[in-house]
């Protein structure tokens, strides 16, 4: 009965590759983000969808392309991997106005080799 | 534009000394703020929000928009606290809302 599941946990691959992450929220929330967290710990949003509908898109290069199926769902594609994108990724949920906070995922480490 | 900043990257106290780990944001509405703790290799946890104005494990914090801070403070530090700490701001921003981070503080609590 987790809040905001993500998978893979961990993710290997060569550059150039294509790889998709899965996030899913059973909390009724209607908007979901997608975060990176960089080795320097850095949290930056890269995007957040509300009902479907891509709200926030932060400066993220064209081969990072999020999908939301439902609201309950924010899949993120990465076309091309480079060696840079390297970083654990998480998903997160809340309700529209964030006033409670946001619930996160356990994260996905990606490592691009 | 909103920020949030986190002027110590590291934090070290010994146990039971008290911890004050600090905060101060910019943004030109009324923010809502609160503090996450990220325990080695897991997930962001929400500590506190600063509307609600509980304590959490022994930690506080308290909304000062004069000084635009919002420090989180505990009197007594724990072993278990060891952990990142990051703050963050709640703001709306084109069509939506976005949580703002701080860089983060890591706490280190030595016996």
């Amino acid at each position: 009965d987790t809040a905001v599941s993500q998978t893979p946990k961990y993710l290997v691959t060569q550059m150039g590759n294509d790889k998709s992450i899965k996030c899913e929220q059973n909390l009724g929330h209607d908007t979901m983000y997608w975060y990176k967290q960089d080795s320097k710990k850095f949290l930056k949003i890269m995007f957040s969808y509300n009902n479907k509908e891509l709200i926030i898109n932060e400066t993220v290069p064209n081969r990072f392309s999020p999908k939301s199926p439902d609201k309950a769902h924010l899949n993120l594609h990465i076309n091309s991997l480079e060696l840079g994108d390297s970083a654990v990724y998480f998903c997160a949920s809340s309700q529209s106005y964030g006033g409670d906070g946001y619930t996160f995922g356990s994260g996905t480490r990606l490592t691009v080799v | 534009a909103q920020r949030v900043t986190q002027p110590e990257k590291l934090l070290s106290v010994f146990k039971g000394a008290p911890v004050e780990l600090k905060c101060n944001y910019s943004y030109s509405g009324s923010p809502e703020l609160f503090w996450y703790v990220q325990y080695s290799r897991q997930r962001l946890q929400l500590l506190l929000r600063h509307i609600s104005r509980e304590s959490i494990k022994g930690f506080t914090a308290d909304l000062n928009k004069g000084e635009t801070s919002f420090h989180l403070k505990k009197p007594f530090a724990q072993e278990e606290d060891s952990a990142m700490y990051y703050c963050a701001l709640s703001g709306r921003t084109g069509g939506g809302n976005k949580l703002t981070f701080g860089t983060g503080t890591q706490l280190k609590v030595e016996l």
